[in-house]
């Protein structure tokens, strides 16, 4: 019931296209979910985060859509450039207990 | 504002061998959370320290263990080591022990055991 799934393992995509990860989980506890982007050699880094008192947020070209009731979340970068390959962390987190990433997910962005 | 600081970069240790790996967070920060990261089995929580006292503790066997010290600087400890050992260890470091507030990693330690 802790685990969080993460969609998909590695992705491709365009300069210019929409990128998109899709996380899931079970634990109806969680209570905040954050993205993390990670470079080669760095550790990984804050990107976006949402409660699911929302269903959307946006900051710049990264947008979090939660879904409450399907217990899903997905992390859309609309206008991907080649500075967005990395890997993508999904998490999940309820008070008092820790993070629950995701396997991860490796975008490439083509020129 | 200095980020999560971690020590060292990088560290080849023999099988059987013990390591130590050190993190400095960001100060005002007092939770210190540990994490091994490998390709096959992700991010998995370590343990995490609040005041110098172990608050969360992941499915890790003894041979990992850590500390905390009264500047919030924590250590970690893994003694025999095996070669699945071999990831990246980071560490992260947030507010007055509410682990989502200003949640922060540093850059890892690599720790290879050959």
């Amino acid at each position: 019931q802790q685990q969080v799934k993460q969609s998909p393992q590695s992705l491709i995509v365009q300069k210019g296209g929409i990128s998109i990860i899709n996380c899931a989980y079970e634990n109806t506890a969680f209570d905040y979910f954050p993205w993390y982007q990670q470079f080669p050699g760095k550790g990984p880094a804050l990107l976006i985060a949402i409660r699911p008192d929302v269903s959307e947020k946006k900051e710049g070209r990264f947008t979090i859509s939660f879904n409450k009731s399907a217990k899903q979340f997905s992390l859309h970068i609309m206008d991907s450039q080649p500075g967005d390959s990395a890997t993508y962390f999904c998490a999940a987190i309820n008070y008092g207990q820790n993070f629950v990433f995701g396997p991860g997910t490796r975008l490439s962005v083509l020129p | 504002k200095a980020g999560v600081t971690q020590t060292p970069r990088y560290l080849i240790k023999t099988r059987g061998q013990q390591v130590t790996l050190s993190c400095s967070p960001i100060s005002g920060h007092r939770s210190v959370s540990w994490y091994q990261q490998t390709p096959g089995q992700g991010l998995q929580f370590l343990f995490e320290y609040f005041s110098e006292t172990q608050r969360n503790k992941g499915n890790f066997p003894g041979r990992f263990s850590g500390r905390q010290f009264s500047n919030s600087r924590s250590e970690m400890n893994v003694s025999t080591l095996e070669l699945g050992d071999s990831a990246l260890y980071l560490c992260a470091s947030s507010l007055a022990g509410i682990p989502y507030h200003g949640y922060t990693f540093g850059s890892g330690t690599r720790l290879t055991v050959v």
